[in-house]
C-alpha cells in the first residue's frame, strides 16, 4: 500500500528555468495539497486541488507558480522561471473524498529544490 | 494563520524522562489540530489529533493537550526515546476546507 509519492526527490535548477514537481497522492485519495518548506520554518499551505479543480490557491504566488491535478496522472507543481528565492523543500499531502470532514493528510516524502 | 519564519526553539531531554511540546495557535476558529513529526529529509508524519471540543486525548505515549481560552496545544510524549527526536509541528485548520496551517516548530534533541 503506497503512501504518497513525489519526484524527482532532488531537483537542480537554474535560474530562469522551469521546474516541475510530481506528486502521486495515497490510492484512493482525491484531495492534494501543497506546502513549501524553508530550512529552520514551517511547512506554508500553497494550493488545495481535486481532481480537475483548483480549491484553493490563496497561498500560491501570484505570478510564475501554477498547479494542476488532472483527471489522469500525477498532480503538478510548476514554477517557471525560477529564482533563487525558490529554493525550498515542496511536500505534497492527499486525504480521501472526504468533504469537511476531520481528514488527515498524509504527507510525501517531499522534493527539495535548489536553484544555482 | 500563517506560521513565522524563526530558529527553531530546541527543547533537550533526557532518554526516558517526559517531554513537552508547547504550540501557540492564531485562529480562534480553528476547528481541528494536528501535531506532527518530521525527521530530517522526510515529510511530516501524523503524530495524534484533536478536535476543538475536545480538551485532551490520548494515544500511545503521547497526549495533546488543547486550551482554547489562551489558544494553546501541547504535546506530551512520555518516556521519551532516542528515536523520538525530530522536529514537531502543531498544525491548525481554520474553516471547513481541508487546508492548514503550520507552527513554526520545535527541535527535540534525546540524550542518551
Amino acid at each position: 500500500n503506497a503512501g504518497v509519492m513525489q519526484n524527482p526527490r532532488h531537483l537542480v535548477r537554474r535560474r530562469g528555468q522551469e521546474a516541475r514537481l510530481r506528486c502521486s497522492p495515497m490510492k484512493g485519495h482525491s484531495h492534494v495539497y501543497w506546502y513549501r518548506q524553508l530550512p529552520e520554518e514551517g511547512l506554508k499551505f500553497m494550493v488545495y486541488l481535486q481532481k480537475e479543480n483548483i480549491i484553493d490557491e490563496s497561498g500560491m504566488p501570484k505570478e510564475r507558480f501554477s498547479a494542476e491535478f488532472p483527471k489522469e496522472g500525477p498532480s503538478i507543481l510548476r514554477i517557471q522561471q525560477v529564482v533563487r528565492g525558490d529554493s525550498a523543500a515542496y511536500f505534497c499531502a492527499s486525504s480521501p473524498p472526504a468533504g469537511g470532514l476531520d481528514n488527515e493528510q498524509f504527507f510525501g516524502p517531499g522534493t527539495r529544490l535548489t536553484v544555482l | 494563520g500563517e506560521n513565522v519564519g524563526l530558529h527553531l526553539p530546541t527543547l533537550s531531554v533526557q532518554e526516558g524522562d517526559n517531554s513537552i511540546i508547547n504550540c501557540a495557535y492564531s485562529n480562534s476558529a480553528s476547528d481541528y489540530f494536528i501535531w506532527y513529526k518530521q525527521e530530517s529529509g522526510k515529510g511530516p508524519q501524523f503524530i495524534i489529533d484533536i478536535r476543538s471540543n475536545m480538551d485532551k486525548r490520548q494515544g500511545q505515549r503521547v497526549t495533546v493537550l488543547l486550551n482554547k481560552t489562551v489558544k494553546h496545544l501541547s504535546l506530551q510524549i512520555a518516556a521519551t526515546q532516542p528515536g523520538d527526536s525530530a522536529v514537531y509541528f502543531c498544525a491548525e485548520r481554520p474553516g471547513n476546507f481541508n487546508k492548514f496551517y503550520f507552527g513554526s516548530g520545535t527541535k527535540l534533541n534525546v540524550k542518551p
